[in-house]
């Protein structure tokens, strides 16, 4: 079965700086990759996704990942972030059915 | 649309109670999953339905956790009895059929947040 792993829990950038939140995936086959946001009290909701196609994946609120197979990696990065931008994100692989996992999640949070 | 429905926001029981919650998928979506999240465990998929049938339920942790789907529209989870440790927020989800293009992007309730006392 396929899996995700987020390596770090936690991390702190400056309002303005660049952020990359990191993702790797296990899976034997072309994965399907999500990443999700879940703001305080909320549900997720979706950045991006990637199926196939151009490797680089441009998501709402200006984020964008990029897919490198030869890495097992799905990073997702976004070149000024906003203090709004403080929130759990979580990576996802799919498998081609109505099997997705989920990562453990990255916690973001972001000085003035 | 008014996005996926879960109801009540906010459930405090106490222990030995039945909890049931309850959600209204996005119309047209034949893909319902139930999730539970932890600060310890993180997201863990419970049970999912497609075309109201349950397909995975191999995340339910215990017979005291039910989940049905008795339509299109409607699913409710049951806990009974409940405990301390059941305590999470519990999140519905649901997507279009895979065939139809879903390609499992999941829409997201605001999830309940249940305290078991």
């Amino acid at each position: 079965a396929q899996s995700v792993t987020q390596p770090d829990i936690h991390i702190t950038v400056s309002e303005g700086a660049s952020l990359e939140l990191r993702c790797n995936y296990s899976y034997g086959a072309t994965p399907y990759l999500f990443w999700y946001v879940q703001s305080p009290g909320q549900g997720l909701q979706l950045l991006l996704k990637y199926f196939s196609g151009d490797t680089l994946v441009q998501g709402i609120k200006g984020f964008e990942a990029e897919f490198k197979r030869s890495q097992s990696s799905f990073n997702l990065r976004k070149p000024s972030v906003h203090w709004s931008d403080a929130a759990e994100y979580f990576c996802a692989v799919g498998a081609g059915n109505n099997d997705m996992r989920f990562g453990a999640g990255t916690r973001l949070t972001v000085k003035p | 649309d008014a996005g996926v429905i879960q109801s009540p926001r906010h459930e405090v029981t106490e222990m030995g109670q039945e909890v049931t919650l309850r959600c209204k998928p996005i119309s047209g979506h034949n893909s319902l999953f139930w999730y539970r999240q932890t600060m310890m465990r993180g997201l863990e998929l419970l049970i999912y339905f497609n075309n109201n049938v349950p397909i995975d339920d191999s995340g339910m942790p215990e017979d005291r956790f039910s989940a049905k789907m008795p339509n299109a529209s409607f699913s409710t989870l049951k806990i009974q009895p409940s405990e301390p440790r059941d305590s999470a927020v519990y999140f519905c989800a649901s997507s279009l059929p895979w065939a139809a293009g879903g390609e499992n992007e999941q829409f997201f309730g605001p999830g309940t947040r249940l305290t078991v006392l």
